[in-house]
């Protein structure tokens, strides 16, 4: 079945822990992205890309790095995790960078920082 | 600064009709999008506006007046399933989405 999936589903980690959010894509879309939902907020963009080989800051950036070495791979890496980066963290991607393109999102990652 | 508002919850009655609606102040304006989440579960796309006027699928309609910087969703023949929250986003003038908070809908019997 075609679409996004993200792994693990869920973690609790050590503050000053690494972690790495895997997200894989089957649909040949050139554009992903990581965005982070908490509670009474809108989803925040982390980092993006538009296509492989290039990637992008969003909205809150810092403490997270991101690559995207092939199209259908971008993870999202934690150097040293604190927690007020305990999320649900989700992974999507859209087929252009363009007005319409529509993004589509996996299951989520619930992160749990201690 | 950027700001999507929508009411934070509504409720409504099974097989009646709802409005949620959304405003917006963007950097600019490439479109706006409503997306539908259930619990626990990841956002799916309902709607896209670009253009002033009402856009019609199935029982879900989307309003855009993008003078008002204002959009609403129509939800008609509500049904226990549409229980969810609706997310309103606006795609800004580098083409990322500036996301609501989303407006909790809960349907009552």
């Amino acid at each position: 079945i075609a679409g996004i999936t993200q792994a693990p589903t869920s973690q609790i980690l050590a503050a000053g822990r690494r972690m790495t959010l895997r997200c894989t894509q089957d649909m040949r879309h050139n554009a992903m992205y990581w965005y982070r939902q908490d509670l009474g907020l809108g989803l925040r963009l982390i980092h993006y890309s538009n296509t492989a080989g290039t990637t992008g800051k969003g909205e809150v950036p810092d403490g997270y790095s991101v690559s995207r070495a092939n199209t259908d791979d971008f993870p999202l890496t934690l150097a040293s995790a604190v927690p007020s980066q305990t999320s649900v963290y989700f992974c999507a991607s859209s087929d252009e960078q363009g007005n319409t393109d529509t993004q589509y999102f996996g299951p989520g990652t619930r992160l749990t920082v201690l | 600064g950027q700001n999507i508002d929508q009411p934070t919850e509504m409720t409504a009655t099974e097989g009646a009709i709802v409005q949620i609606n959304c405003t917006y102040q963007t950097s600019g304006f490439n479109g706006l999008f409503w997306y539908q989440q259930h619990a626990g579960e990841a956002p799916t796309f309902l709607s896209y506006n670009v253009l002033d006027g009402l856009e019609e699928k199935g029982r879900f309609s989307s309003f855009l007046s993008r003078s008002k910087g204002y959009s609403y969703l129509l939800l008609k023949e509500l049904q226990m399933k549409d229980s969810a929250s609706y997310l309103c986003a606006v795609k800004d003038s580098n083409y990322q989405l500036i996301w609501g908070a989303g407006t909790k809908l809960i349907i009552k019997p």
